[in-house]
């Protein structure tokens, strides 16, 4: 129901680019691809999110693939506060009215000295 | 601005007690979620309301499980009465209307079962 893969763990080498995947091949043409990650006993936190083209912000990179199937997450110069577990979400619009934000398993990042 | 509030932000109850959970989601938004989230897992959708409407309720155990968004502003979510298997993080987020916004999330109460 989550309609996303992605790896469970990841390592970065501190000040180096990280580089997320996400897989989501069966998204419908107006679902938005969102990125949030969560920090040990906080809630989510919004990172950023795209529909077709790639998007920047402060916090990151979104790199989604032509036929969308497919998205990266890029955190340009990882730090150690960077380390978090990763949530690629497509939000769904359900028959229901409004707007479903359905979360998988994530990616968790461990960002190393 | 200040973001969705939560309270309590810890709480122990032993089984079989009742236990409420409280949400003021951040102004003007619509949309209000709860959510639970066990231990090393994401976090599962319970209930979505659009302004006082519960539009999807589907996941929420209604044995045991109401809530309720009185004058679509803030949320109560109440578990009556409470098993082992209810410990986790509860949490609230909010959003406005539309598919091109983020939802907001809380600090979360994590409660513990004992």
């Amino acid at each position: 129901d989550a309609k996303t893969t992605q790896p469970p763990s990841m390592d970065c080498a501190e000040g180096r680019a990280a580089n997320l995947p996400c897989n989501h091949s069966t998204i419908s043409g107006n679902e938005y691809v969102y990125w949030y990650r969560q920090i040990h006993s906080q809630g989510p936190q919004y990172i950023i999110h795209g529909l077709k083209n790639n998007e920047t912000n402060e916090m990151a990179s979104l790199i989604i693939t032509e036929d969308r199937k497919s998205s990266t997450l890029i955190l340009p110069h990882a730090t150690l506060r960077d380390t978090a577990v990763y949530y690629c979400i497509v939000r769904v619009e359900p028959h229901t009215g409004g707007f479903k934000t359905i979360f998988g398993a994530g990616t968790r990042l461990f960002v190393k000295a | 601005e200040a973001g969705v509030v939560q309270s309590p932000r810890y709480k122990i109850i032993e089984k079989k007690q009742p236990v409420a959970f409280w949400c003021n989601p951040i102004s003007g938004h619509n949309t209000l979620y709860w959510y639970r989230q066990n231990l090393g897992q994401g976090p599962e959708l319970l209930i979505r309301y659009e302004n006082e409407e519960a539009v999807d309720d589907s996941q929420l155990p209604k044995d045991r499980f109401s809530a309720e968004r009185l004058k679509g502003v803030d949320s109560t979510l109440k578990i009556q009465p409470a098993e082992l298997g209810d410990s986790a993080v509860y949490l609230c987020a909010s959003s406005s209307t539309g598919m091109n916004t983020e939802a907001f999330f809380g600090q979360g109460t994590r409660l513990t079962v004992v």
